[in-house]
């Protein structure tokens, strides 16, 4: 089964500037998350999506960041217009759900490789 | 509100050595607990879990984390540490009844010396 694609890998950009990263999940995976990873700190989720919707974005700062997931599979995180504090990992992550955890592991959250993101 | 504390930034044992990472969470429930590893460029790798059940739970690798209610903790342990265990180790709380939403701490780095 392979696992959760995210790419570029790294991507540095100039204050201001647009970017915009991209996830595909585990096929079948119905739960997606993003997250942001500064150094030095725990990933923090930013939005999930069940499907195509979006079931919680309330620590994503929708001023500048956006997600969006419309055919339910993949997914792409934009920022517009990137701030200095912005430099960070981001991780996105798939689950099968929705749905209660159980000892078999359905419901694991699966990570990608992440994007480095540093703004200059 | 949940929320996770990894009091130990950074810690170095020898290979060999036993390990013990600490972690305590607060929640108003019975949490989901998890352990994390992150090895450098790479994503987040699941180590253990603990829903329910028998409070000592065994993971991959391993490691091996004991679930106390009473101190609000759930240290991660290894007998014997490898030097391929060099990492980030991250604990994470879930509400109970779902993995929708995972609270992170901030991450305990280990360095294994030869």
């Amino acid at each position: 089964e392979a696992g959760v694609a995210q790419s570029p890998r790294y991507k540095i950009i100039e204050k201001r500037q647009s970017v915009a990263f991209w996830c595909n999940p585990i096929s079948g995976h119905a739960t997606l998350y993003w997250y942001q990873q500064i150094l030095g700190q725990g990933p923090k989720l930013l939005i999930q999506f069940q499907n195509n919707g979006v079931v919680d974005d309330s620590q994503l700062p929708k001023d500048r960041f956006s997600a969006e997931r419309l055919k339910g599979v993949d997914s792409t995180l934009k920022i517009q217009p990137a701030k200095l504090e912005d430099s960070a990992v981001y991780l996105c992550a798939s689950r099968r759900g929705p749905g209660t955890l159980s000892l078999g592991g359905r419901n694991e959250q699966f990570f990608g490789p992440g994007t480095r993101l540093t703004v200059l | 509100a949940q929320s996770v504390t990894q009091p130990d930034i950074h810690i170095t044992v020898s290979e060999g050595a036993s390990l013990e990472l600490r972690c305590n969470y607060s929640y108003g429930a019975t949490p989901y607990l998890f352990w994390y590893v992150q090895s450098p460029g790479q994503g987040l790798q699941l180590l253990l879990k603990y829903f329910s059940g028998d409070t000592l739970v065994q993971g991959i690798k391993g490691f091996e984390a004991e679930f106390k209610r009473s101190q609000s903790s759930f240290n991660l342990r290894k007998p014997s540490v490898h030097w391929s265990d060099a990492a980030e180790y991250f604990c994470a709380v879930g509400p109970s009844g779902s993995a929708r939403q995972l609270t992170f701490g901030s991450g305990t780095q280990l360095t294994v010396l030869p």
